[in-house]
């Protein structure tokens, strides 16, 4: 069966204090992986897509990377407006382009 | 990026009403369109997965009676949510793939709906 999980659930930091965000996931052929930003009330804005392992995307403090088990998403010197919901999802080549979603980690960044 | 339109962003209806929820692709033609559901701390899930000009396919355990979906051209998706029910209430959100060939999806902005 098809799954994401994301870890930890939530995660508090200091405005400056690096950290990774993981995401676990199992498919059976994986047509591409995602990650995406939600603000409370709000739907995901998109960040990246991953396709192969070994593959990495870089946006401002945000990078995201890709092996064939898990993905991680590094905030550098995080600030407080990055404080928000990260998804990450997957989609697997069968099932017409359905996502598949982790629960989310929630990043609280205090300044 | 792409720009999905979501209408209305709240909307509290009365027990046993129906309730129509727009989802529009501002900027390009969509050939697929997807509504998902989102309780609170909890991720999405999807409901169903709507094609330009053809019928949606509900995932399992969702009412297609109940959650009428019609996807009439490539920038329109719609949802309504028939004699709707207190249990209802929830955010719903559309997406929407840009072409064929692009795999990812982007997000209109949800509909807190309220049933009371």
């Amino acid at each position: 069966e098809d799954q994401v999980t994301q870890s930890p659930e939530a995660l508090r930091l200091q405005e400056g204090e690096s950290s990774s965000l993981n995401c676990s996931y199992t498919v059976s052929g994986l047509r591409g992986l995602f990650w995406y930003r939600q603000d409370p009330g709000k739907g995901p804005e998109f960040l990246f897509t991953l396709y192969s392992a070994g593959e990495e995307k870089e946006k401002e403090r945000l990078k995201a990377t890709l092996t064939k088990k898990e993905s991680f998403l590094h905030i550098t010197a995080p600030k407080p407006e990055d404080s928000a919901t990260y998804l990450c999802a997957v989609q697997p080549y069968t099932g017409g382009f359905k996502t598949i979603f982790g629960a989310g980690t929630r990043l609280f960044v205090k300044a | 990026g792409a720009v999905v339109s979501q209408h209305p962003s709240r909307v509290i209806c009365k027990s046993g009403t129906s309730v129509k929820i727009e989802c529009r692709s501002l900027d390009f033609q969509a050939t697929t369109m997807f509504w998902y559901r989102q309780f609170p701390k909890q991720s999405l899930m999807l409901m169903a997965t709507s094609n330009e000009g053809s019928k949606a396919t509900y995932e399992q355990g969702v009412e297609k009676d109940k959650f009428l979906i019609n996807h009439a051209s490539l920038t329109l998706s719609t949802l309504t949510v028939t004699s709707a029910h207190p249990e209802d209430s929830s955010f719903y959100i559309c997406s929407a793939r840009v072409s064929t060939e692009n795999t990812e999806a982007f997000f209109g902005q949800g509909t807190r709906l309220t049933v009371v």
